[in-house]
């Protein structure tokens, strides 16, 4: 079963950083984008950053370039997304999706999130 | 960015009315454009893609069209388990950019 399951989140104060992961299981994970998108309580949903099969080409929102930085670890199987330099506007639930075959943009397995909030 | 717009905000229907949701994109984005439907406390699930191509286990109710920059998601026939919130993403240019949604409440 292709499924993926993020983790990391937490309480961190302005100015921080964390570092989501997410583990990838049931397909072969070099072979697909990955991309995170969050969605901030009661909003709607946000394009974060994608990072190419092979990791060669990574993705970000203008929103969080230069402080956000997506990466995997291709034997592991896992997704990361590193985030400094936190603000408030960057609480939501982080979703971590795997790409449709073929295709850049298509998110065809989400993650169930985890919740990332940034206050003091 | 290419930015999109969806319309109405908040579309409320009896189940069996058919549901007409748009989405527009300040630029062209051809064809690559999808939508996606999240219902309360779950993950989106894709629902259309290439703006008109049903991912795998979408029942025929649902349909996509338009290129360019206007788009239209069609519920023919609603069912209670459809009033959810519907999202339009675009697959063009990066970054990837998705729409503000739609809230397809029962009336």
């Amino acid at each position: 079963e292709v499924q993926v399951l993020e983790s990391g989140g937490g309480l961190v104060q302005p100015g921080g950083s964390l570092r989501l992961s997410c583990a990838a299981s049931g397909f072969t994970f070099a072979g697909y984008v990955m991309t995170w998108v969050r969605q901030a309580p009661g909003k709607g949903l946000e394009w974060v950053a994608a990072i190419s099969g092979g990791g060669g080409g990574t993705y970000y929102a203008d929103s969080v370039r230069g402080r956000f930085t997506i990466s995997r670890d291709i034997p592991k199987n896992a997704l990361y997304l590193q985030m400094n330099s936190l603000r408030a506007e960057d609480t939501a639930i982080y979703y971590c999706a795997k790409g449709r075959g073929g295709s850049n943009y298509l998110l065809d397995c989400w993650g169930q999130g985890t919740l990332v909030t940034v206050s003091s | 960015e290419i930015v999109l717009t969806q319309s109405p905000a908040t579309l409320s229907l009896s189940p069996g009315e058919r549901a007409t949701l748009s989405c527009r994109a300040s630029q062209s984005v051809s064809s690559y454009l999808a939508w996606y439907q999240q219902k309360r406390g779950q993950a989106p699930r894709l629902l259309i893609y290439d703006a008109s191509n049903r991912a795998t286990g979408i029942p025929a109710r649902f349909s996509g069209s338009g290129s360019g920059t206007d788009f239209t998601l069609t519920i023919s026939s609603l069912e209670p388990e459809d009033f959810a919130v519907y999202y339009c993403q675009q697959g063009s240019n990066w970054p990837n950019t998705f729409g503000q949604g739609t809230k397809l409440e029962i009336k």
